[in-house]
């Protein structure tokens, strides 16, 4: 699976949207992205993914850009609850394939 | 929403003694999952579980670690012979769809 850098922590205020940032210049042409989040000690909470369209749901918005070497999760208005690790990572899609978790970036949304 | 759950939420154990940590996956997902997560550190993958057998396992997973599913809903992980170095929380997950996984919230193990 390619490898994924993201920035260790950000901040953003609540009630604005928050851009989450991921590398990925080594992906396939046949790796999605996924994004995930820890909130504290809970399990991981999947979020979106996408291949090479942009993507969006009641949670997020991913962007992924047109050389598909990197991507930007977008919280559009976050809340205290948004505060979590998340989690950028890239495999292929399918049954069976198990997801390698890396550090993350800790976003702390603040009052 | 399917959730996948997981018992108990906390276990407390004495270094040496055996351990089941006990998952019930999402009905109709066809792949199972357990990963760790000790604490302050990144969530590691374990071992996954299709048609009753493994297909794939980490390092981690050694002879002292087993899952089974012992009928239709449970999915299961033993620790035969627990070591301080188990501590951690472990998380069940399961699949259906290639949208990922779904992740139970977790058994806390110490190892004391």
């Amino acid at each position: 699976d390619a490898k994924t850098t993201q920035p260790p922590s950000m901040d953003c205020a609540e009630g604005r949207a928050a851009n989450l940032p991921c590398n990925h210049s080594t992906i396939s042409g046949n790796e999605y992205v996924y994004w995930y989040r820890q909130i504290h000690s809970q399990g991981p909470q999947y979020i979106i993914h996408g291949l090479k369209n942009n993507e969006t749901n009641e949670m997020a918005s991913l962007i992924i850009t047109e050389d598909r070497k990197s991507s930007t999760l977008i919280l559009p208005h976050a809340t205290l609850r948004d505060t979590a690790v998340y989690y950028c990572i890239v495999r292929v899609s399918g049954y069976g394939q198990n997801f390698v978790f890396g550090p993350g970036t800790r976003l702390s949304v603040l009052p | 929403e399917p959730e996948v759950t997981q018992t108990p939420s906390h276990q407390v154990t004495q270094m040496g003694q055996e351990v089941i940590l006990r998952c019930v996956p999402i009905s109709n997902h066809l792949y199972f999952y357990w990963y760790r997560q000790i604490l302050g550190q990144k969530v590691e993958f374990l071992v996954s579980f299709y048609n009753n057998e493994i297909s794939e396992k980490s390092e981690i997973f050694d002879d002292q670690f087993s899952v089974e599913r012992p009928d239709g809903s449970n999915f299961t992980l033993k620790i035969r012979s627990t070591k301080l170095e188990d501590s951690a929380m472990y998380f069940c997950a399961s699949s259906g769809q290639h949208y990922g996984y779904t992740f139970g919230s977790g058994t806390r193990l110490t190892v004391v």
